[in-house]
């Protein structure tokens, strides 16, 4: 079984200051996929970057950026210059690529992260 | 394409009723997944569908639960029986290959 936890509930920085959020995942499969969700309280989860576990590279999309640790099976998520509108749930997620997305996406339990003005 | 849409975004209703909700996919997308998600979680996998073809279905939460894609393209989500643990946010999702895209969900309030 997969297994993907994230330890903070919460966070809260201040605007334009840099933040990580934790992930560590679980699986026994060496192909798969990583990715990190944002969720706004609108509810409509909306792909922030996504990580394949072959690529030794950390993704980057413009402010977000990730450390993919895959011997120690870390995958944190980095916002730069955090702005008001990154205030949202953020989820990590793990899919196998054996299984061609049949398993679906296994989910953490999500960080709320705040950004104060 | 403007994205996974679904309806209703709300559904209130008794306990004991049946409920079914619709997902209409990116047109491009063979792949279409139904989550739920609770308060305080995060979305737990459902089931899956390749075009027309119902492949996983072990993780639905019992046997009220039931999902049809008649025609590989839109998918509806029933619930029989309602009950107040059914209460819950019903997301669907679909994806080519390794990249989700996910609609703004169903709203589910049993009372």
């Amino acid at each position: 079984a997969q297994t993907v936890t994230q330890s903070q509930p919460e966070m809260s920085v201040q605007e334009a200051e840099t933040v990580t959020l934790s992930c560590t995942y679980d699986t026994s499969e060496s192909n798969y996929y990583l990715f990190w969700y944002k969720q706004p309280p609108s509810r409509q989860m909306i792909l922030v970057i996504r990580q394949e576990a072959y690529k030794q590279q950390n993704a980057t999309e413009n402010r977000f950026s990730v450390n993919f640790q895959k011997a120690a099976k870390s995958f944190s998520l980095k916002i730069s210059d955090s702005q008001l509108g990154d205030t949202a749930m953020y989820f990590c997620a793990l899919n196998s690529g054996s299984g061609g997305g049949a398993d679906g996406l296994t989910f953490g339990k999500g960080t709320h992260l705040i950004i104060q003005p | 394409d403007t994205g996974v849409s679904q309806n209703p975004r709300h559904k209130i209703t008794k306990r004991g009723q049946n409920v079914t909700f619709r997902c209409d996919p990116i047109s491009e997308h063979n792949r279409l997944y139904w989550y739920r998600q609770t308060l305080g979680q995060g979305p737990e996998f459902l089931t899956y569908f390749q075009n027309e073809a119902q492949l996983e279905k072990s993780r639905l939460l019992s046997d009220r639960f039931s999902a049809e894609r008649p025609k590989g393209s839109f998918s509806t989500l029933e619930i029989q029986r309602t009950e107040q643990g059914d209460s819950a946010m019903y997301l669907c999702a679909s994806s080519l290959f390794h990249g989700y895209t996910f609609g703004s969900g169903t709203r589910l309030t049993v009372v």
